[in-house]
């Protein structure tokens, strides 16, 4: 059975400051993704990451897979009130045959001024 | 880019009552279309995978007569909760991926449900 696990579970950070998501799935697969959900809202999509090595940025956020670690994380640099919100990883159950999600257990991140 | 719209929004039910859920793709064919729940402070479940034209996929531990989905079009599926108890009120998303492939799922703005 496919496990997705997130650490931490909860982060407190204040602006300026930077601090990495980290995210580790139990079985091989090449297709990871970040999402993003504000309170009460469905998922925002942040990355798609295909293959051993992709590296991908978009603003303050970098994420980042290593298909033979298992591992993906999500870097924040410089970080701001406004990307407070809850983060998850989710991983092709079957390596990309079906698409199927298996989500991470979500990190809340609470950016402090 | 890509939009799923998902109605209702919001459901209040008694129990005992069905629901009915519909998820939408407003600009693509989606051939595929997934139903996830999420309670409160958690994480998403899929439920199940929907496949225009063929049978629902349901993952192990939902229950199929229950949880009634049916993908009669490329761009509409539906999910119905059937006799709704308490425990079913959650927070349902359902998820597209386009017909002509890439490799990303665009989300519905959720369904939020609420059983009496």
């Amino acid at each position: 059975e496919l496990k997705v696990e997130q650490n931490p579970l909860f982060l407190s950070m204040q602006e300026g400051k930077n601090y990495t998501i980290y995210c580790n799935y139990s079985t091989t697969s090449d297709r990871l993704y970040w999402y993003r959900q504000d309170p009460g809202k469905s998922l925002e999509s942040l990355f798609v990451l295909l293959s051993n090595g992709a590296v991908k940025q978009e603003g303050r956020l970098m994420a980042s897979l290593d298909t033979k670690a298992r591992l993906s994380t999500l870097h924040i640099t410089a970080a701001v009130h406004d990307l407070s919100a809850t983060y998850f990883c989710a991983v092709d159950m079957e390596g990309g045959a079906t698409n199927k999600l298996i989500f991470g257990t979500g990190t809340l991140l609470a950016v402090q001024p | 880019g890509a939009v799923v719209s998902q109605h209702p929004s919001w459901v209040i039910c008694k129990s005992g009552t069905s629901v009915k859920i519909e998820c939408r793709s407003l600009d693509f064919q989606a051939t595929t279309m997934f139903w996830y729940r999420q309670f409160p402070k958690q994480s998403l479940m899929l439920m199940a995978t929907s496949n225009e034209g063929s049978k629902a996929t349901y993952e192990q531990g939902v229950e199929k007569d229950k949880f009634l989905i049916n993908h009669a079009s490329l761009t509409l599926s539906t999910l119905t909760v059937t006799s709704a108890h308490p425990e079913d009120s959650s927070f349902y998303i359902c998820s597209a991926r386009s017909r002509y492939g890439g490799e990303t799922q665009y989300f519905g703005p959720g369904t939020r449900l609420l059983v009496l």
